[in-house]
């Protein structure tokens, strides 16, 4: 089956560690993305990727780390710089084309700092 | 001005009903448009595009209007299956990536 998986589902952090969400894709998609929800609120953008070795900040990317190292992954680092980590993480991907932008989510990682 | 906005109800009918969400966006450059579902703590699911001329899926009915930078969504004959969270997502617009700006969603609950 062709998809995004994230790992793990559910994690708990104490202050001052750094977390690393796994995110792998075989959808073959070149863009990947890193985005947190939080309640009442839209998505916001942490990172992104275009293609491999390249990654830019997005709206929120204080506190978060990533790479890009291979096609299919992109794993998103949490740091204990980040000062409001508990949230629900979603990685998503796309095709890098102007005609086409739709973005596929995984089924998210939620993170609680304890 | 947030840069998309909707209403984020509840909005809570009958099945059966008929029910219309709207959104509107503050980037007149935006190009693409898109309804997206999320069912409670689960990711957002694609629903569908939303092309000038409009367009239909089944019982649901996508409409743009560039000139108000407004975009709806009618889901017709309401069924238990539709409660969830629809996300209006817009295009960031003309730049140097796919950026998507996603509005905070619109709750519907039917009930029986």
């Amino acid at each position: 089956d062709g998809g995004i998986t994230q790992s793990p589902k559910y994690l708990f952090r104490k202050e001052g560690q750094n977390v690393t969400l796994s995110c792998e894709q075989n959808l073959n998609h070149d863009a990947m993305y890193w985005y947190r929800q939080d309640p009442g609120q839209g998505l916001r953008l942490i990172y992104y990727s275009q293609i491999v070795n390249d990654f830019q900040k997005g709206d929120i990317a204080e506190g978060y780390s990533v790479s890009r190292e291979k096609k299919e992954s992109f794993p998103l680092t949490v740091t204990s710089a980040q000062k409001n980590p508990t949230a629900f993480y979603l990685c998503a991907s796309s095709e890098w084309d102007r005609s086409t932008d739709t973005q596929y989510f995984g089924p998210g990682t939620r993170l609680t700092v304890l | 001005r947030k840069e998309v906005e909707q209403d984020p109800g509840p909005f809570n009918v009958p099945e059966g009903a008929t029910v219309a969400f709207n959104c509107t966006y503050s980037n007149s450059a935006s190009q693409s448009f898109f309804w997206y579902r999320q069912d409670c703590r689960k990711e957002p699911k694609l629903l569908m595009s939303v092309y000038s001329s409009g367009n239909e899926d089944g019982r649901f009915t996508a409409q743009l209007n560039r000139a108000s930078q407004y975009i709806s969504l009618l889901i017709r004959d309401s069924k238990l299956s539709d409660s969830a969270t629809y996300l209006c997502v817009v295009n960031g617009g003309p730049g140097g990536y796919n950026k998507l700006i996603f509005g905070a969603g619109t709750r519907l609950a039917v009930h029986p």
